[in-house]
């Protein structure tokens, strides 16, 4: 079956712009998590979606906001870009049942100039 | 809460060298642990897993022991490759996934 799928996979966008970053679940999951990773901070937890819900958040300023749709796609959206929020922003899938593994897309590469 | 603990690296190996990773963890429940590992450029994937107490994850060459008594889950390769190189994460979930910090394996022809 289909991976996790995020779009794009580049963006270059300016300070101060606001950005919305997509991701497809594998079919059937229904819980999406968002990650920022960085080479100073490593991974770092966003939020995680589950049935539309925010179910957990990471510890983010509320520039940093996500949803999940009725087919469990999920976005992020930023706002007000600032320099530091140049990442590798990653999108996980996990099924409903807990203690299970987590998927991986291949990342959307954001670049803040 | 729950959280991991790897070695961090930079780790530097020749072709053909023994490889090992460790990663210790705190939870309060029964966690599932994971190995997962990245490539440059590239998203997370999953290496190897293990569910419960002494189970053994193995995947590509790579082992890892599921130990309660020591609350580790260390990874070992016996011969790496060049192609080995890349990040490594240690994680557990027990509902909510922690990630360890990663540690970086390069391997030198």
């Amino acid at each position: 079956k289909a991976g996790v799928t995020q779009t794009p996979r580049y963006l270059i966008k300016t300070r101060g712009q606001q950005v919305t970053l997509s991701c497809s679940p594998i079919s059937g999951h229904r819980s999406v998590s968002w990650y920022q990773q960085t080479p100073g901070q490593g991974l770092q937890f966003l939020f995680e979606y589950f049935s539309e819900t925010q179910r957990n958040k990471g510890n983010f300023p509320g520039r940093f906001s996500g949803r999940q749709f009725s087919n469990s796609r999920s976005e992020m959206n930023v706002s007000t870009l600032e320099l530091g929020d140049s990442a590798l922003y990653l999108c996980a899938s996990r099924d409903h049942r807990g203690n299970t593994e987590a998927f991986f897309g291949q990342g959307t590469r954001l670049t803040v100039v | 809460g729950n959280s991991v603990t790897q070695m961090e690296g930079p780790v530097t190996l020749s072709e053909e060298a023994f490889l090992t990773i460790n990663c210790t963890y705190t939870a309060t429940g029964y966690p599932s642990l994971f190995w997962y590992v990245q490539y440059p450029g590239e998203g997370l994937q999953l290496l190897l897993k293990a569910t419960k107490a002494d189970d053994k994850g193995s995947n590509k060459g790579f082992e890892a022991t599921y130990r309660k008594e020591t609350t580790s889950f260390h990874l070992e390769k016996g011969s790496v490759q060049v192609s080995d190189s890349a990040v490594y994460f240690c994680a557990l979930t027990d509902y909510k996934l922690s990630f360890g910090a990663g540690t970086t394996v390069t391997v030198r022809a």
